[in-house]
């Protein structure tokens, strides 16, 4: 079983859609979540960074965690074309320990 | 500055070459990490710094050969490498000492081409 699962999709909303991706993971001592934007082509851009559980709200952006069920997620409002790209979770337990992707979700908002 | 740099952004190199990646940051970061992506991959780890010390080296072949000269910068030494070395090579730092748990910050990367 792998350490972080995310479904890779295609993912293809309208504009203006609500958009919710998610992770699930099986360690119960990831503390420390990220949501991470990859441009085709480009290095990732941080996005979101949460500790431990609950919801952080960043402009059109909300992070969950819910660690009881392991599983984290992301959701976009008003999506955009301009948020087109692959969105990669990632997790850790902290203390020097692993840092683990999700394989990535690939998202196309069209016009 | 949340900004880590990259050259080159592309890179072509046959398999005799000896080329060198290079990486920046001016955030006061004291762990760097070299990444290799393949595409519609996630980002696998081959090496971390931490304080300018190599900590970590995932099983990299030695055709791989990572420096830090100092805490602001990161090399990747490249040589004899494979066509199937060929990805995105991405590096990434943070705050804290190799605390892998801490936010990375990632540069645009170098698309290495091997031929």
């Amino acid at each position: 079983q792998k350490e972080v699962e995310q479904d890779p999709g295609p993912l293809s909303v309208p504009e203006g859609a609500i958009v919710s991706l998610n992770c699930t993971y099986s360690n119960s001592a990831f503390q420390y979540f990220m949501w991470y934007r990859q441009y085709s082509r480009k290095g990732p851009e941080l996005l979101m960074y949460t500790y431990s559980s609950g919801n952080k709200e960043d402009g059109r952006f909300t992070a969950q965690v819910d660690k009881s069920s392991k599983y984290i997620s992301l959701f976009i409002r008003d999506s955009q074309p301009s948020d087109s790209a692959t969105y990669l979770c990632a997790m850790s337990a902290g203390g020097g320990n692993q840092f683990y992707f999700g394989t990535g979700t690939s998202l196309t908002v069209i016009p | 500055d949340t900004e880590v740099t990259q050259t080159p952004k592309h890179l072509v190199m046959g398999m005799t070459n000896k080329k060198s990646l290079k990486c920046e940051q001016h955030m006061g970061h004291r762990a760097m990490y070299w990444y290799k992506q393949k595409a519609k991959k996630p980002p696998e780890l081959m090496f971390v710094y931490s304080y300018e010390k190599l900590s970590i080296n995932e099983s990299v072949p030695s055709r791989f050969s990572p420096e830090c000269p100092n805490s602001s910068l990161l090399n990747l030494h490249l040589h004899a490498l494979q066509p199937e070395d060929s990805a995105l090579y991405l590096c990434a730092s943070s705050s804290t000492s190799g605390a892998l748990g801490d936010e990375q910050f990632f540069g645009p990367g170098t698309r290495l081409t091997v031929l």
